[in-house]
């Protein structure tokens, strides 16, 4: 069964730059892993920010991009606010979309 | 609006089953396949499976395939998840989720102790 490999925490300034990535034990992860990204806090459910590796929903800041960089799912964070602290995961498709799986999670603190 | 109500929290004993059910509205239920996460205390998300509404066509995540049973109701547009043999591993926050995970519900918390 596939792993997906997320770092365990991160630490961004206020107003800086920061990329959260996410891993398949499988092999370099692609678009057709469908890449999404979700932000949770304590006590909430997980919202989406990017799906499809790249697409914002209507209510995902714009400071929060998609992409994918060298093999990997990338969350860029640009500009971080102190509402940005949580943690962050990462979901991957596969076998064309019949099984997931969510990465280990990144604890993000904005400090 | 869409929304997804889950059923009210569970207390159950090692060896049990629990079911919790998922009632979506807001959108037409046969149309997206309906996902179910659980989160550990303290622990990550950890995908549990679909189902898709329409046809009751299932698929589980490896870790839970004979345990878990998931189903449906068209009729009255609720999903249903069911995990047998519990354990105190079990013992999680129990979500259902659109396809495309843009919904939740809000959770359910299920208790596994004896």
């Amino acid at each position: 069964q596939a792993v997906a490999t997320q770092e365990p925490s991160l630490t961004v300034s206020p107003g800086g730059t920061i990329t959260l990535t996410c891993a398949s034990s499988t092999g370099g992860v692609t678009s057709g892993h469908y890449p999404y990204w979700f932000q949770q806090k304590p006590g909430q459910a997980p919202r989406t920010l990017i799906y499809d590796t790249n697409n914002r929903h209507s209510w995902t800041p714009a400071r929060f991009s998609g992409s994918l960089l060298g093999g990997k799912a990338a969350l860029t964070l640009s500009g971080a606010q102190p509402e940005d602290e949580g943690d962050y995961y990462c979901f991957l498709a596969y076998n064309g979309g019949r099984d997931w799986m969510f990465g280990g999670g990144t604890k993000l603190t904005v400090l | 609006q869409v929304h997804l109500v889950q059923s009210g929290a569970e207390v159950k004993k090692p060896g049990a089953s629990v079911k919790v059910s998922c009632k979506a509205s807001g959108y037409t239920f046969t149309g997206n396949y309906m996902h179910w996460v659980r989160q550990a205390p303290g622990q990550g998300l950890e995908w549990m499976g679909w189902i898709n509404p329409n046809s009751g066509d299932t698929n589980s995540a490896q870790k839970f395939q004979g345990r878990v049973t998931m189903t449906r109701d068209t009729s009255i547009s609720t999903a249903y998840m069911e995990l047998t043999r519990l354990t105190s591993d079990d013992t999680a926050i129990y979500y259902c989720a659109r396809e495309g995970l843009t919904n939740w519900g809000q959770g359910t918390q299920v208790t596994v102790s004896s």
